[in-house]
């Protein structure tokens, strides 16, 4: 069966100190990828999603960076973070069109 | 481009009914339903498909009408563990093979004793 994983569960970090979230997926190939952001009590904002590996596309512009240097391990950084970066940062994966996707348990970021 | 659900917010107390409304104002083939409990994770729950039937999820179904590019979530004799937010997904225009969806606001959906 499939598990997707996300570390670390909980991050505390300051203004302008860099970020790095990891995703990994196991049981699946080439599946698709994504990172969503959650601010408090609000919706799931799409930032990033993967096709394959090297394939990134970004949804929203911001000082936020994706990369999949493997088939199932997906990776978002920042060099230097915001405030407004705070939130619930969720992984996902999918397998082709229309398809439904599976979150991992999610990264709760606090930038102070 | 979003898809609009309705209402925002619902408190129940268990055993009673609901329905949930997602409508698009583009074409849709295909509407997806999560349930996403207090500091977890979103979890799948349906996927509903152009001209496919009816779907359930335990005593959770959903329907989905084409014409009125609206899909409704019913929640038969609520429990408690159907707390929760609920969005529905809809693919995003152009999405091809990506998978990429865009979600509702979200319905928040609070179940009492």
């Amino acid at each position: 069966s499939q598990t997707i994983h996300q570390w670390p569960a909980t991050l505390v970090q300051p203004v302008g100190s860099p970020l790095s979230l990891e995703c990994t997926v196991e049981g699946t190939s080439n599946p698709n990828l994504y990172w969503y952001r959650q601010a408090a009590g609000r919706g799931l904002q799409l930032l990033f999603y993967s096709v394959g590996i090297g394939q990134i596309s970004s949804e929203v512009p911001q000082n936020l960076s994706a990369s999949r240097p493997q088939d199932r391990q997906f990776i978002l950084s920042s060099k230097k973070l915001l405030l407004s970066d705070s939130g619930f940062y969720l992984c996902a994966w999918s397998l082709g069109l229309a398809a439904e996707q599976y979150f991992g348990p999610g990264t709760r970021l606090t930038v102070t | 481009q979003q898809p609009v659900q309705s209402p925002q917010a619902v408190i129940l107390r268990e055993g009673e009914d609901a329905v949930i409304n997602c409508s698009s104002s583009k074409a849709l083939y295909s509407v997806h339903w999560y349930r996403q409990k207090h500091g977890e994770a979103p979890v799948f729950l349906m996927i509903l498909l152009k001209g496919g039937e009816q779907m359930r999820h335990e005593k959770i179904s959903a329907s989905f009408n084409e014409k009125k590019q609206q899909s409704s979530l019913y929640l038969t004799a609520s429990q408690l563990s159907y707390s929760g937010t609920y969005f529905c997904g809809t693919p995003a225009r152009g999405s091809g093979n990506t998978g990429k969806l865009i979600f509702g606001q979200g319905t928040t959906l609070q179940v009492k004793p």
